[in-house]
Order: structure tokens, then sequence, then C-alpha cells
């Protein structure tokens, strides 16, 4: 069964500090590998999407890496700000046959981050 | 540039009624998918619509349905309306199809069966 796993499910952190959310999936073959942003209430908003010939993906603060041979991704927060307190979700595209496209998504991490 | 918009953003039906919720995408998009968004399961996969034709679909029940029109606006609906259909509704759209693209989502509707 394809699943997608992240952890930890929820996250405290001090506003300035670093932090690294985790993804572990089974969905096979992919095509490839999203990270998305959710504030509560409002749609996710994507953050970077990985072919899975890629190792290593940037938005800003924001870095996602991939191993596509562990099937593990990560995606790492440079000094945290109060607003990226959110839920973080992984996404995997499975790219197999008539499914092609079809999205599979973790369960998220809440990460918060206090003053 | 619009972003993707849904309606409404609250519904509230009883038991046994159908809906019915609009997604309209970003200009110029011609993949529109829909998804469910639930505490105990998160987000699902519901299906995948690209030039009116359905592409792909979650492991939802035939209760759950949608379309696609020549504008590539969108309609899900959802007939015989279950307590446990209580959810958020997100469509995302995307220029291409969804397994090649960035989707984008609207703001979602929350729909509450009563």
């Amino acid at each position: 069964k394809n699943q997608v796993e992240q952890s930890p499910q929820s996250l405290i952190i001090l506003e300035g500090k670093n932090c690294t959310l985790q993804c572990n999936y089974t969905v096979s073959p992919f095509s490839n590998l999203r990270w998305y942003k959710q504030d509560t209430g409002r749609g996710p908003v994507s953050l970077t999407i990985m072919t899975f010939s890629e190792n290593t993906k940037s938005n800003g603060r924001y870095t996602a890496t991939l191993d596509a041979d562990t099937k593990q991704s990560s995606l790492h927060i440079t000094a945290s700000q109060l607003s990226d307190s959110a839920s973080y979700i992984c996404v995997v595209s499975f790219a197999g046959g008539t499914s092609y496209g079809k999205l599979t998504f973790g369960q998220g991490t809440i990460l918060t981050v206090h003053p | 540039k619009a972003g993707v918009t849904q309606t409404p953003r609250y519904l509230i039906k009883t038991r046994g009624q159908q809906v019915t919720l609009s997604c309209s995408p970003i200009s110029g998009h011609r993949s529109v998918s829909w998804y469910q968004q639930t505490p105990g399961q998160g987000l699902q996969f519901l299906f995948e619509y690209f030039s009116e034709t359905q592409r792909n679909k979650g492991n939802f029940p035939g209760r759950f349905s949608g379309r696609q029109f020549s504008n590539s606006r969108s309609e899900m609906n959802v007939s015989t309306l279950e307590l446990g259909d209580s959810a958020l509704y997100l469509c995302a759209s995307s220029l291409d199809l969804l397994g090649n693209t960035e989707a984008f989502f609207g703001q979602g509707t929350r729909l509450t069966v009563v």
C-alpha cells in the first residue's frame, strides 16, 4: 500500500532556532515529492517540489532534501519565525500506469514557534 | 492574477441531502483536483479533472462525483450525505496534469453535516 509517514507529529521550538521535519514514503514508482505549508483555516501552500532525480531544493529559509534510494525526505527550516507556526505536509505523486499523478499525503507535522 | 476560488466557504447540510461545491481555477490552468481534509484522516485525494475528463480517482464511494466545464471550472457533488462527510473540502488547480506541475489550493469549503 502506498503510504507517506511524517515525524514528528508535532514540534515546539523557540523563535530563531532551526528544525528538521522527516518524511518516509513507500509510494512507488513516484514522479515527485512536495512539501506544503498549511496555516490554520487556510489551504496548503507549496514550499518545494522535487523530482526523483533531485537531491535538494531551497525556497528561502526552507530546504528540502530527498533520498530516493531510502525513500526519505526532510524539510529543514532555518532561523524560524513566529509565522512558521503551521502544519507541514509531505506529498508524493504516484507515477504508475493509469493512476499517474495521484497524490498521497502524509498526516503532517504541526510546528509551533514560541517567542 | 486571481487565485483559486471556492464557493461557498461554509455550508451546513442535513444527513441524506446532497451538496454541490464549486471551484474556479487560476486563469489558464487546465487541471482541477479535489481533496477531503478531516482531523482523523488528514488530506485525502478525491479526483482530478483535466480538459473536462476525470484523470484520477481516490478511494471514495460513488456518492462523491465531480465534473469540469469547458472553462475549466469544476464542481464536486456529494449525494446522500453522511455525518462522516463533515470536512474541509479543498480544490487545487494546476497548469498541466497534477502529477507534472505545482498545485495551487483554494481556501476550501467547510461542510458540516448534521
